[in-house]
């Protein structure tokens, strides 16, 4: 069974600073997608970013981008010039490509805090 | 584009009572829809798969006869929590993804923006 681990339940960073978010995963599969979403304490889920399994370049979207490393198993969210409204629970997601119905497989969050 | 609507978002009921909960696709049709639990501080649970015109597919451990799903049309699913108790009191959260001719397939899910329920 695939599975997903944030290994940092909360994370500070300093406004305008970088910080970066840690995820890795387990899985015997070749293709698949993996999602960063973030939650504000409005609970609404916000995709950030998403990457193709098949893709070797790291997606990037404006402040934020990933570095995947598909051979260790890693997927970690880098956050440049943090700004306040940054600041909310982030989950690490799993996607099978096509079997099980594309259900999502999440992380435990990482809670991150962003200081003025 | 891709909203994904839930109604209501607040619900307060009774102990014993049944409470619907709506999940809507707004600007996209959703073949497949997906419902979730989430506790304070902690990650969503997924807790079923739905798709149109078929049996929702439940995660082990997921009570279907108190958790009845229905996906009656493109557009819409729904989530009774039946005789509801106050271990119920949750919030839920219904995703949507593209039909699976989309070219995104595969892609991204869709969130609504979760119900909140309180069973006293």
């Amino acid at each position: 069974a695939q599975t997903v681990t944030q290994s940092q339940p909360e994370m500070s960073v300093q406004e305008a600073e970088t910080v970066t978010l840690s995820c890795t995963y387990d899985t015997s599969e070749s293709d698949y997608y993996l999602f960063w979403y973030k939650q504000p304490p409005s609970r609404q889920m916000i995709l950030v970013i998403r990457q193709e399994a098949y893709k070797q370049q790291n997606a990037t979207e404006n402040r934020f981008s990933v570095n995947f490393q598909k051979a260790a198993k890693s997927f970690s969210l880098k956050i440049s010039d943090s700004q306040l409204g940054d600041a909310a629970m982030y989950f690490c997601a799993y996607r099978v490509y096509y079997n099980q119905g594309g259900k999502l497989i999440f992380g435990q969050g990482t809670e991150l805090s962003v200081k003025p | 584009g891709a909203v994904v609507s839930q109604h209501p978002s607040r619900v307060i009921c009774k102990s014993g009572t049944s409470v619907k909960i709506e999940c809507r696709s707004l600007d996209f049709q959703a073949t497949t829809m997906f419902w979730y639990r989430q506790f304070p501080k902690q990650s969503l649970m997924l807790m079923a798969t739905s798709n149109e015109g078929s049996k929702a597919t439940y995660e082990q451990g997921v009570e279907k006869d108190k958790f009845l799903i229905n996906h009656a049309s493109l557009t819409l699913s729904t989530l009774t929590v039946t005789s509801a108790h106050p271990e119920d009191s949750s919030f839920y959260i219904c995703s949507a993804s593209l039909p699976s001719g989309s070219p995104t397939f595969g892609d991204t899910q869709y969130f609504g923006p979760g119900t909140r329920l309180t069973v006293l």
